[in-house]
C-alpha cells in the first residue's frame, strides 16, 4: 500500500525556518516525481515545488522560488521541503504527492505550518 | 499562469442526481487537466487525469470530457460519498494551478 506520511510542521515564528521531510513506502521511490502541494486554511489548493525522480530537474511557484527548497534522498525513500524566510501567507497545510509531472496521485495527510508571532 | 476557473462554486443536489461541474482553462490546455476531490479534513484524491482517463479504482460513475480549454467532470448518480469539494489541475504548463473549488452539497 502506498503510504505518504509528513512531518516537521508546526508553528514558526515570521522569518523562520522549517524543514518538511515525506517518508514514503509501498512503491519505487525512486522512480517517481514527487511534489509539495499546500492549502491555506478554508482555501483551495496551491502547487508549490516539485523533483525529478532522480533529483535532478527542480521546479518551484514563483512566489516561494528562493525561499523553499525541494530536495530527496531515494536511498532513504525521502522527500524535503526546506523553508525559509517564511511569512504569515505560507500558513497552510503542507501535503506530500506522488506525482508532479503531471497528475498527482497519492497524498500524505499533510503537514500543518503555521507562521505567527 | 493560466488560470483555472470552476463553475459552480457550490452546488446542491440529492443523492441519484446527475451532476456537471466545468472547469475552464485562460488558455488552452490539451488535455493536460486532472479532477480530484476533497472530504473535509482529508486529502484530496485523484479521480480523473489526461481530462477523460479514470484513475484505478475510481467508480465508474464519475466521467471527464473536454479538451482545449472547457471541461467537464459529470457524476451520474450522485452517492452519499460523493459529498465534497471538487477541484480541476491543470499540468500543461509551469505553474500547475487548480481551480477554486466547487462545494457539492446536500439538498
Amino acid at each position: 500500500e502506498v503510504q505518504l506520511v509528513e512531518s516537521g510542521g508546526g508553528l514558526v515564528q515570521p522569518g523562520g525556518s522549517l524543514r518538511l521531510s515525506c517518508a514514503a513506502s509501498g512503491f519505487t521511490f525512486s522512480g517517481y516525481w514527487m511534489s509539495w502541494v499546500r492549502q491555506a486554511p478554508g482555501k483551495g489548493l496551491e502547487w508549490m515545488a516539485n523533483i525529478k525522480d532522480d533529483g535532478s530537474e527542480k521546479h518551484y511557484l514563483d512566489s516561494v522560488k528562493g525561499r523553499f527548497s525541494i530536495s530527496r534522498d531515494n536511498a532513504k525513500n525521502s522527500l524535503f521541503l526546506q523553508m525559509n524566510s517564511l511569512r504569515a501567507e505560507d500558513t497552510a497545510v503542507y501535503y506530500c504527492t506522488r506525482g508532479g509531472k503531471e497528475r498527482f496521485d497519492r497524498w500524505g495527510q499533510g503537514a500543518l505550518v503555521t507562521v505567527s508571532s | 499562469d493560466i488560470q483555472m476557473t470552476q463553475s459552480p462554486s457550490t452546488l446542491s443536489a440529492s443523492v441519484g442526481d446527475r451532476v456537471t461541474i466545468t472547469c475552464r482553462a485562460s488558455q488552452s490546455i490539451s488535455s493536460w487537466l486532472a479532477w480530484y476531490h476533497q472530504k473535509p479534513g482529508k486529502a484530496p484524491k485523484l479521480l480523473i487525469y489526461k481530462a477523460s482517463t479514470l484513475e484505478s479504482g475510481v467508480p465508474s460513475r464519475f466521467s471527464g470530457s473536454g479538451s482545449g480549454t472547457e471541461f467537464t467532470l459529470t457524476i451520474s448518480s450522485l452517492q452519499p460519498d460523493d459529498f465534497a469539494t471538487y477541484y480541476c489541475q491543470q499540468y500543461n504548463s509551469y505553474p500547475w494551478t487548480f481551480g477554486q473549488g466547487t462545494k457539492v452539497e446536500i439538498k
